[in-house]
């Protein structure tokens, strides 16, 4: 069964309006979780790593005030677009590693599909 | 971050066998060799990784090669189900805060 729940699998939001994006550990606590964009026809780009009651850290060009993330339990990290703009349709991913497994297998979500119009 | 090389794209017959080359020759001594696919439109998926030694589960084989610089994938028998973006990671042991990097992956076509 899946590990890692995303929700919503798809969303269609107007320009200028926010979306968040939840993504929930169903067999274990995660303290860190990664969230990836990924464009069409392309690889998956790491956004941030979201860390379990602290800041995220975001990967260089990534805008945390566009981007927000927060991570208030062990199992649910959200991630929400901000005054969104066509251009941040994209693919959008999370992903948890078991911190009991030292070799850090990860668990991807599903993915949740954001179309801006 | 240590990178990977991979071809962009492979074709394959279906239930034939199928090897996947990656070559990463910075490879540190702590770096475990990952492997995740990602079918259409669907988050990544795991599917064997390993250290130094070859390493085989339901899903496929990891060959690595002595010195670590190279590794190969093998799908046995492929199936039309395993047509999809097979990407070859490098992550550092003990670290499940440790981010994944990913590259650009190999497309596998399966023909029929």
């Amino acid at each position: 069964g899946a590990v890692v729940s995303q929700h919503p699998s798809w969303v269609i939001c107007k320009s200028g309006t926010s979306v968040k994006i939840e993504c929930r550990s169903l067999d274990f606590q995660a303290t860190t979780m990664f969230w990836y964009r990924q464009f069409p026809k392309q690889s998956l780009m790491l956004m941030a790593t979201s860390n379990e009651g602290s800041k995220a850290t975001y990967e260089q060009g990534v805008e945390k005030d566009k981007f927000l993330i927060n991570h208030a339990s062990l199992t649910l990290s959200t991630l929400t677009v901000t005054s969104a703009h066509p251009e941040d349709s994209s693919f959008y991913i999370c992903s948890v590693a078991d911190r009991g497994l030292a070799t850090g297998e990860l668990f991807f979500g599903e993915g949740s599909r954001l179309t801006v119009l | 971050d240590a990178k990977t090389t991979q071809p962009n794209s492979m074709e394959s017959n279906e239930e034939e066998p199928v090897h996947l080359p990656c070559n990463h020759s910075t490879i540190s001594g702590t770096d475990y060799i990952h492997w995740y696919r990602q079918l259409p439109s669907q988050g990544p998926e795991y599917v064997i990784h390993g250290l130094t030694s070859n390493v085989n589960n339901r899903m496929a084989s990891l060959a690595i090669a002595e010195d670590r610089k190279s590794s190969t994938l093998i799908l046995h028998r492929a199936t039309l189900r395993d047509a999809a973006v097979y990407y070859c990671i490098l992550r550092a042991a003990g670290g499940a805060t440790n981010k994944l990097i990913f590259g650009t992956g190999t497309l596998l076509a399966v023909q029929p």
